[in-house]
């Protein structure tokens, strides 16, 4: 198993663009996260999804960002348009309900937004 | 609200030394904790959790309910331990929330 598998590893754009980050999770697991790695404000959990249902999105920052799950088997975070501000590490984590609620993570995007 | 609260940005020790990654936590129920930890250049991996009360790479962490906190401690730091630690918790309730703190970077040195 490849574990979480993430893309772009590095994606470097310029303010107002269109950014697309992408997850696949590991085969079999329910519950899909997203979270958003800061100097100052450390992991942020923006959204989670349970058997492709969002369940959570209170840590989303603002309208400029949406995340689908069209299948258990591809996620995707959406920045639409980009800021300066948004530049960080971006890691994707996936589990199981009967994996004693233990996340495996991606090795996460980093973005930078000029 | 669930809350993890980690006040150490840096904590820098020698090798050999004892090291105690502070850990406090804000939540009404039953929690359930948790240590990450991120080597350089590596993803971010379970350290150890609460109840299986086990230790790993020398680690120990214990959960104090009456103080709410889950403190990461170790006797004698080792150079390999240097790395991002963050404490997390999950809350109860069917949902498998996993809430981080902003993290500790321990470094050791020689």
């Amino acid at each position: 198993d490849a574990g979480v598998i993430q893309s772009p590893r590095h994606e470097v754009t310029e303010m107002g663009q269109e950014v697309t980050l992408r997850c696949k999770p590991i085969s079999g697991h329910d519950y899909l996260f997203w979270y958003r790695q800061t100097m100052m404000r450390g992991l942020e959990l923006l959204i989670y999804f349970n058997n492709n249902v969002p369940i959570d999105d209170s840590g989303m920052p603002e309208d400029r960002f949406s995340a689908k799950m069209p299948n258990a088997s591809f996620s995707t975070l959406k920045i639409q348009p980009s800021e300066p501000r948004d530049s960080a590490v971006y890691f994707c984590a996936s589990s199981t309900t009967s994996g004693a609620n233990v996340l495996t993570f991606g090795a996460g995007s980093r973005l930078t937004v000029l | 609200a669930q809350r993890v609260t980690q006040p150490e940005k840096l904590l820098s020790v020698f090798k050999g030394a004892p090291v105690e990654l502070k850990c406090n936590y804000s939540y009404s129920g039953s929690p359930e904790l948790f240590w990450y930890v991120q080597y350089s250049r590596q993803r971010l991996q379970l350290l150890l959790r609460h109840i299986s009360r086990e230790s790993i790479k020398g680690f120990t962490a214990d959960l104090n309910k009456g103080e709410t906190s889950f403190h990461l401690k170790k006797p004698f730091a080792q150079e390999e331990d240097s790395a991002m630690y963050y404490c997390a918790l999950m809350g109860s309730g069917g949902y498998n929330k996993l809430i981080f703190g902003a993290g500790t970077r321990l470094a050791v040195h020689p």
